[in-house]
């Protein structure tokens, strides 16, 4: 597709359960990151990839959060047991390069914790 | 430290009226990019504009037009002659030169009344 795809938009789990979150990001883009937004507040970094390398993780709130980038295109980001308190929007950005770039946003996944 | 503040939390105006949103950033870097998102409902962020912190020239596009003034830090955001279209929210951005990780501001939600 044209933009950055992320599934599921909508994603309900219950109290420690695990989950993952998926993101296509646009072909060709080198850079991609995974950010978290909570309603009503702006996104925060959460982890950034370089192809496949796994740059700068300082973001993830705790180890439970892990993102990986196998093959330097799709990412996954994983929550393991997770938490009300990990309620919020993930969001997926892409950009060609490393700094200065234009990212470009998935819609994000929507993830309530019950 | 990076930070960017917004300080107008939500704005209502009547269709047609003229619009300011304001921004206001902190960084020790003396090279950064400034950007402005728009997220409307559907919670993608579209990108509206960037800009690199040695270039001072105001920009208009269409109905928009940015004011960066590195002396007060601030880069704000004008909508001209509103439509309800233009109703989302609004986010700043700062980014380090070499890096795309976005520092957000808590975001300035636009309501445009008919």
């Amino acid at each position: 597709g044209a933009g950055v795809s992320q599934s599921p938009r909508y994603k309900v789990a219950k109290r420690g359960q695990d989950v993952a979150l998926r993101c296509d990001p646009i072909s060709g883009h080198v850079s991609l990151f995974w950010y978290q937004q909570a309603l009503g507040q702006g996104p925060e970094f959460l982890t950034y990839f370089q192809n496949e390398a796994q740059l700068d993780k300082s973001g993830l709130p705790s180890d439970r959060f892990f993102a990986e980038r196998p093959e330097g295109s799709v990412s996954t980001l994983k929550i393991q047991r997770t938490q009300q308190e990990d309620s919020a929007v993930y969001l997926c950005a892409s950009s060609l390069a490393e700094g200065g770039a234009e990212a470009f946003f998935g819609q994000g996944t929507r993830l309530t914790v019950v | 430290a990076q930070k960017v503040t917004q300080a107008q939390t939500e704005i209502s105006v009547v269709e047609k009226e003229d619009v300011t949103l304001d921004c206001v950033y902190e960084t020790r870097d003396t090279t950064y990019y400034l950007f402005w998102y728009k997220q409307p409902p559907s919670g993608e962020l579209v990108f509206l504009i960037r800009r690199n912190s040695f270039d001072e020239q105001n920009e208009i596009s269409g109905r928009y037009s940015w004011n960066f003034q590195k002396s007060t830090s601030s880069f704000n955001f004008t909508i001209t002659a509103s439509q309800v279209v233009d109703s989302a929210v609004y986010f700043c951005a700062l980014t380090p030169y070499n890096f795309n990780k976005f520092y957000f501001g808590s975001g300035t939600k636009l309501n445009v009344k008919p």
